[in-house]
């Protein structure tokens, strides 16, 4: 099952500009993740979150998570062609079977046109 | 380091036709062990997790099965394919144990099933 969803489904951005894409979530996490998947290819983790922080940020990539509405937002700052991909968020829900299943939302296309 | 790898890349069979897709890590020990389906423009969906050799749980009642014969192997199978089994197929890995880092998950380059 989905517990994330992403939001827009797709972004059409400048170089240079920024992207954000916000994905929301519907039961408590242990941490929550953002990954990326060039056309075709196989997934890439960029960063995990978790439930006790507010803000995390690795390079150009800016995440935040809010657990009181069950949101998190990537941002990517002064993007570039090579940014071109789809982006998804997974949230490792706190259950009784809580052993690492992820739950994969259905991705933000973007698209950074030079 | 780790590394995974997912073969074949592209696969075209025919309905009532046979699978087999394999998937293999090195580098770790007694990994965690993903098998995952994407429909275009879709998300992940999980169909069967390994946390050790012959310990198999399926998450979506399907036409598929699992297998791992060996630590860091994983194997997808199907007696025979239905035109529903098209599809895109991630294998990934994660680390076994307790602390948060396991949940990270390593994907391979993917298998794009064509069932005609």
């Amino acid at each position: 099952s989905q517990q994330g969803e992403e939001d827009p489904q797709a972004l059409s951005i400048q170089e240079g500009e920024n992207a954000t894409m916000n994905c929301s979530y519907k039961t408590s996490i242990n941490n929550l993740q953002w990954y990326r998947q060039n056309s075709g290819r196989g997934l890439v983790h960029l960063i995990l979150i978790r439930s006790n922080e507010r803000e995390k940020h690795s390079g150009r990539l800016r995440v935040t998570l809010d657990t009181s509405k069950k949101s998190s937002s990537l941002l990517i700052t002064a993007s570039r062609a090579a940014d071109t991909a789809s982006y998804f968020c997974a949230t490792d829900p706190k259950t009784t079977d809580s052993w690492g299943k992820l739950q994969f939302g259905a991705g933000t296309q973007v698209v950074v046109t030079p | 380091s780790q590394t995974i790898h997912q073969w074949p890349a592209t696969l075209v069979q025919p309905v009532g036709s046979p699978l087999s897709l394999e998937c293999t890590v090195e580098g770790t020990s007694n990994p965690n062990l993903y098998w995952y389906r994407q429909a275009a423009g879709r998300g992940l969906q999980l169909l069967f997790y390994s946390v050790g050799i012959g310990q198999i749980s399926s998450e979506v009642p399907q036409n598929l099965s699992a297998s791992r014969p060996q630590d860091r192997q994983f194997i997808l199978s199907s007696k025979k394919l239905l035109l529903s089994d098209s599809g895109f197929y991630l294998c990934a890995w994660s680390q076994p144990g307790t602390a948060l880092a396991k949940n990270i998950q390593y994907f391979g380059a993917g298998t794009r099933l064509s069932v005609l």
